[in-house]
């Protein structure tokens, strides 16, 4: 089974502040993708990782995936307080499963 | 893009009663569907993967004679909670693929309250 761990659980910060959640994994995976979800809604796709140290850019959020394609990352640069919600990692593409979580909280 | 549409978003209902979740995709058709469920606060559990037109295969600890699910069609997908109890509240998602590795498409959820 391929489990997917997301540090930090939680993470609560101001806005303007930078923030990195990380996505780890103890297999390789063809694919990675990366989600926000709010509560009570499905998650939303930010981004798919594919190819092992791949840096893809989104406005102000930063996806890497690791070299060895078992781990990946997400940076968000001055954090606002519409980057509020559930940051979820999954993969791989054709069956999701999901990782555990990290929750964001953006003060203004 | 494509549309995944799940129906009830909410559904409130007594102990002991079954709960019908349908998942439709609007505008292609889903040779796959994924159902999840989701408590409060935490991730995504993949319940079951659903293949249209054969039977639904289960992940470990999800039971099948609980969790009915049917896919009928390319577009129609059904979970059942039957004989549904308060551990059974939960957010339950579907998502949708077209197939051949492509992306998933996210129904908006349901929101099971079981009193």
């Amino acid at each position: 089974t391929q489990l997917l761990e997301q540090s930090p659980q939680f993470l609560s910060i101001q806005e303007g502040e930078n923030l990195t959640v990380y996505c780890n994994s103890s297999s390789v995976f063809s694919s990675l993708q990366w989600y926000r979800q709010e509560p009570g809604e499905g998650p939303v796709l930010l981004v798919t990782v594919v190819t092992g140290g791949e840096v893809k850019k989104l406005k102000r959020l930063t996806f890497q995936f690791g070299d060895a394609r078992k781990d990946s990352s997400l940076h968000i640069t001055a954090a606002q307080p519409g980057d509020t919600g559930l940051y979820l990692c999954a993969g791989p593409a054709d069956k999701l499963i999901f990782g555990t979580g990290t929750r964001l909280q953006v003060f203004p | 893009g494509a549309v995944v549409s799940q129906h009830p978003s909410w559904v409130i209902c007594k102990s002991g009663t079954s709960v019908k979740i349908e998942c439709r995709s609007l505008d292609f058709q889903a040779t796959t569907m994924f159902w999840y469920r989701q408590f409060p606060k935490q991730s995504l559990m993949l319940m079951a993967t659903s293949n249209e037109g054969s039977k639904a295969t289960y992940e470990q600890g999800v039971e099948k004679d609980k969790f009915l699910i049917n896919h009928a069609s390319l577009t129609l997908s059904t979970l059942t909670v039957t004989s549904a109890h308060p551990e059974d509240s939960s957010f339950y998602i579907c998502s949708a693929s077209q197939g051949g590795g492509e992306k998933l498409f996210f129904g908006s959820g349901t929101q099971l309250s079981v009193l």
